[in-house]
């Protein structure tokens, strides 16, 4: 158990849909970050979180997709009018950054199927 | 921009076999390399952490270096067993985690 939680593990939805993705970091990282995972790929970026504020995102992050993070606490991902191209694996990670040697750490995912 | 490419892709080797993967970077300006490995379906458990400043670390049966000169990263993984069968990635961060570069990964199967 890594500790950083995301909710939900499976999420199908039909084309035309919102979904929203939440993620739990560890309670005292201040980083958090949002990538998605297509088969047989890596781990492409989409967005940062330092505590509340949102530093960058990619420019794979299309207008229906928005990212949060009140309070500096969980964060969601908002998909809007979804696409099939958009089915993926959804990652969380967060990290502490206080020094050198800090490890990211992921949660578990949320694999989303757009039909 | 970094890229960042593992070799092999997929590695098959039978049970108790050493074996080397390979990470490779563009840009040596690296702050630190994390090495993960990725069950099916799931998400990413960190194996092993270098910072810019060393060569090495180990965890148990795993060993990874890093040559930051040559762009390279390598994971050495000592007496394979079956359940080390996974994905495995590696993430060069940069530019104090303002960055963060994965390879696409080498599928490894350990036959028992």
């Amino acid at each position: 158990d890594t500790g950083v939680s995301q909710d939900p593990r499976h999420k199908i939805t039909k084309r035309g849909q919102n979904v929203t993705f939440r993620c739990d970091p560890i309670s005292e990282h201040n980083r958090l970050y949002w990538y998605r995972q297509t088969l047989g790929q890596g781990p492409e970026f989409l967005t940062y979180f330092q505590n509340e504020a949102q530093l960058e995102k990619s420019r794979l992050l299309s207008d229906r997709f928005s990212a949060e993070r009140p309070k500096g606490s969980f964060s969601t991902l908002e998909i809007q009018r979804t696409e099939q191209g958009d089915s993926a694996m959804y990652l969380c990670a967060s990290t502490r950054i206080i020094g050198s040697n800090e490890k990211l750490f992921f949660g578990s995912g949320t694999q989303l199927s757009v039909l | 921009k970094q890229e960042v490419t593992q070799i092999p892709a997929a590695l098959s080797v039978p049970e108790g076999e050493n074996l080397v993967l390979n990470c490779s970077f563009t840009d040596s300006a690296i702050y630190n390399l994390q090495w993960f490995r990725q069950d099916p379906g799931k998400g990413l458990t960190s194996l092993l952490l270098i910072q810019s400043s060393q060569r090495e670390q180990t965890s148990g049966r795993l060993n990874a270096s890093l040559d930051k000169s040559s762009g390279r990263s390598t994971l050495y993984i000592a007496a394979s067993q079956p359940g080390d069968s996974a994905t495995y990635l590696c993430a060069v961060i940069s530019g104090g985690y303002q960055k963060v570069t994965f390879g696409t990964g080498t599928k490894l199967q350990v036959i028992p």
